[in-house]
C-alpha cells in the first residue's frame, strides 16, 4: 500500500481565485490519477498524470482550467483556476501500485481536499 | 464506452440481515474493484477481482465476478452497523477506473 497526504485538507476560496493541491506519496509511483467527487456523487477521473510526460485530461476537463504537475515519482499538484462555485468538490488524488504478489495492481487514495467556493 | 451501473443506490437494512448490492458494467473489463468510503472520508480498497469466477471474503463482506454476465455482486451477512458506508464498484477501462454511482448502506440496531 501507499501513504498519500495531500495539502490543504480544506479550503475555501472565492469565485474567480486559483487554488493548487498537492498530493505527497511516501514512495515512488509511476502513475497518479486526480479525481472530482461532487457532494453525494460517485467519482469523476479528471486526468492522469504520469512522471516526465503532459498530463492526459479526460473529456469535460481542459489543461488551462485544471493545470497539473508532476515534477518527479512522489509528488503532483492539480490547480483549480478560476474558480467558480460549481467547482465546489473535493478533490482526490490517487496512485496505482501493484499489489503483493504481481497479480494486479490497484489504486490507493489520498485523504481528499474539500473545496467550497463562494 | 464503460458504463457502470449499481443497485441499489440506497439500503436500510436491519443488524443481522443479508443482502447483496450489484455492479453491472456495460463492455468487456478483466478487473473489477470494490471501495468503501465513510462518511467525510477517503476510499479504503475492499477487493479486486480479476477472473471470471473469482469470489473474495473478508469478514462479513463477499464479492464475486461474473465477467460473461458482466456482473460482481457484494454481498453482506450478518450486517453489523460498523459496515454502515457507501461501497463502490470500479471497473478498469485500460487502467482507467470507471466508477458506479455507489451504493449508501445504513444498518440500523
Amino acid at each position: 500500500s501507499a501513504v498519500i497526504s495531500q495539502k490543504p485538507s480544506r479550503d475555501i476560496c472565492q469565485r474567480g481565485t486559483s487554488l493548487t493541491i498537492q498530493c505527497q506519496v511516501d514512495s515512488q509511483v509511476t502513475m497518479m490519477f486526480w479525481y472530482r467527487q461532487q457532494p453525494g456523487q460517485s467519482l469523476t477521473l479528471i486526468a492522469t498524470a504520469n512522471q516526465g510526460s503532459e498530463a492526459t485530461y479526460e473529456s469535460g476537463f481542459v489543461i488551462d482550467k485544471f493545470p497539473i504537475s508532476r515534477p518527479n515519482l512522489t509528488f503532483s499538484t492539480l490547480t483549480v483556476s478560476n474558480m467558480s462555485p460549481e467547482d465546489s468538490s473535493i478533490y482526490l488524488c490517487s496512485v496505482e501500485l501493484g499489489r503483493v504478489g504481481g497479480d494486479s495492481y490497484e489504486q490507493y487514495f489520498g485523504p481528499g481536499t474539500r473545496l467550497t467556493v463562494t | 464506452e464503460l458504463k457502470v451501473e449499481q443497485n441499489p443506490l440506497f439500503l436500510s437494512m436491519q443488524e443481522g440481515k443479508n443482502y447483496t448490492i450489484y455492479c453491472n458494467y456495460s463492455t468487456t473489463s478483466d478487473r473489477l474493484y470494490w471501495y468503501r468510503q465513510d462518511p467525510g472520508k477517503s476510499l479504503e480498497s475492499l477487493f479486486v477481482l480479476l477472473s471470471n469466477g473469482a469470489v473474495k471474503q473478508e469478514g462479513r463482506l463477499m464479492a464475486s465476478l461474473d465477467t460473461k454476465a458482466r456482473l460482481s455482486t457484494l454481498h453482506i451477512t450478518a450486517a453489523v452497523h460498523d459496515l454502515s458506508a457507501t461501497y463502490f464498484c470500479a471497473v478498469d477501462e485500460s487502467r482507467k477506473l470507471i466508477w458506479g454511482l455507489g451504493t449508501s448502506l445504513a444498518v440500523n440496531p
